[in-house]
């Protein structure tokens, strides 16, 4: 039969733009959230991470804002480059160990 | 430090197969991680380990798979008999053991059963 897979939402941006990436998580007592990077081919490589008792954090180029009221995790990539292009993956962890469950991914494309 | 390192980095088989992933963690890392990614369901955790017990197995499939952490530099995730929708890329990933820690992924196997 037809082979139905998992729908990647893709944001396309212009090289030099600012990308923001969207994930909502599931579980209100995740209290720890990682941003994963990955290209065709390789495995899920780190980006950033927050601790719920955060709501910002920033890193070289990115920025990641946690609302805990809503769920809602956000990732900011500054100045968008080609190498950029990638499925970028948020991930809660549920408090057990390091224990990480991944959302769906959103593909994001960097046009020149 | 060479990062996890994951072996073989591609396996084809046939249906009724058994296979062989293997895995070795970052040094002095304490837990060892297998997901599985599929375009169907994404990335799963299918079990993970801590200071080389299985903690949680809940994510294994069925009795076909199963996997082991004889020391605390190796890991095998094993499919025995193997079928073709078992065809995906297996990610081992290793972290430092806390909790609240972030986890490093090897490059993967792609399998693929036929």
């Amino acid at each position: 039969g037809e082979n139905v897979g998992l729908h990647l939402p893709t944001l396309s941006v212009q090289e030099g733009d600012n990308s923001i990436i969207n994930c909502a998580y599931s579980n209100s007592a995740s209290d720890y959230f990682i941003w994963y990077k990955q290209e065709s081919g390789k495995g899920p490589q780190f980006i950033i991470d927050i601790r719920s008792n955060m709501d910002k954090r920033q890193g070289q180029r990115v920025t990641v804002l946690l609302n805990k009221t809503v769920k809602h995790l956000s990732l900011q990539i500054a100045a968008t480059q080609p190498g950029d292009s990638a499925v970028y993956f948020c991930a809660e962890n549920t408090g057990t160990a390091s224990k990480l469950t991944f959302g769906t991914g959103t593909r994001l494309q960097v046009t020149l | 430090d060479a990062g996890v390192i994951q072996s073989p980095r591609h396996e084809v088989t046939e249906m009724g197969q058994e296979v062989t992933l293997r895995c070795k963690p970052i040094s002095g890392h304490n837990s060892l991680f297998w997901y599985r990614q599929t375009m169907m369901r994404g990335l799963e955790l299918l079990i993970y380990f801590n200071n080389n017990v299985p903690i949680d197995d809940s994510g294994m499939p069925e009795d076909r798979f199963s996997a082991k952490m004889p020391n605390a530099s190796f890991s095998t995730l094993k499919i025995q008999p193997s079928e073709p929708r078992d065809s995906a890329v297996y990610f081992c990933a290793s972290a430092q053991g806390g909790s609240n820690e972030k986890l490093f992924f090897g490059s993967g196997t792609q399998l693929s059963v036929l």
